[in-house]
């Protein structure tokens, strides 16, 4: 079957240290694969995504790899912030049907 | 901008009444889903729809009913709330591009439903 494992939180980073959030998949064929970001009180929004082996999905100075010979798609920042207190869910879809399927979350908070 | 409204963000009702959670999307896109997320559990899918009038049940339907009369809007029902379906409740919607395994899912803000 189709399932994310995310690595569990809650994780605790000083400003500027630098980020890395594990996700590892398991999926039939090649799915896509995303990043969303949940900041308190709000719905999810998407970070990034890739859509095929070795691409790179990047935004807001995160990035992830999406690598099909370790089934990982791991969340990287290299100077974390204050604002990047969140809950990060790692996801990946794989039919045109587009049904998600999430990891648990992992809840990051960044301290002055 | 893609924008998923939800009708209300917080709700408190009583044991064996029945919900209405309203979802609408103002993109025209063809799949709109239901989840709950609680804790320790990230989110979980209760029902999706492809199509107007189309549902299909997710990974965790017992409890929920839901209904797509129209395409942007796409409604859970909870026909006998309980308690244990106190959660936060999102709703999202993507669009069917044809061949592709690729399109995003836009979510919105969420209903924290809290069941006496």
């Amino acid at each position: 079957g189709n399932s994310v494992t995310q690595m569990e939180g809650p994780v605790t980073l000083s400003e500027e240290a630098f980020l890395t959030i594990n996700c590892t998949y398991t999926a039939t064929g090649y799915p896509s694969l995303f990043w969303y970001v949940q900041y308190p009180g709000e719905g999810l929004q998407l970070l990034l995504k890739a859509t095929k082996a070795d691409d790179k999905g990047s935004n807001k100075g995160f990035e992830a790899t999406y690598r099909k010979e370790t089934t990982s798609f791991h969340l990287e920042k290299g100077s974390v912030q204050v604002s990047d207190s969140a809950v990060y869910f790692c996801a990946l879809t794989r039919n045109t049907g587009n049904q998600f399927y999430f990891g648990t979350g992992t809840s990051l908070t960044v301290i002055p | 901008d893609v924008k998923v409204t939800q009708s209300s963000r917080y709700l408190v009702k009583r044991t064996g009444e029945k919900v209405f959670l309203e979802c609408v999307q103002d993109m025209d896109h063809e799949n709109m889903f239901w989840y709950r997320q609680d804790p320790g559990l990230g989110l979980r899918l209760i029902y999706f729809s492809y199509d107007v009038k189309m549902k299909e049940k997710g990974d965790i339907p017992e409890g929920y009913s839901v209904s797509r009369e129209k395409k942007e809007r796409f409604s859970l029902i909870l026909e006998s709330a309980s308690t244990n379906q106190t959660s936060m409740y999102l709703c999202a919607s993507s669009s069917q591009a044809p061949g592709l395994a690729t399109e995003t899912q836009y979510f919105g803000p969420g209903t924290r439903l809290l069941v006496l």
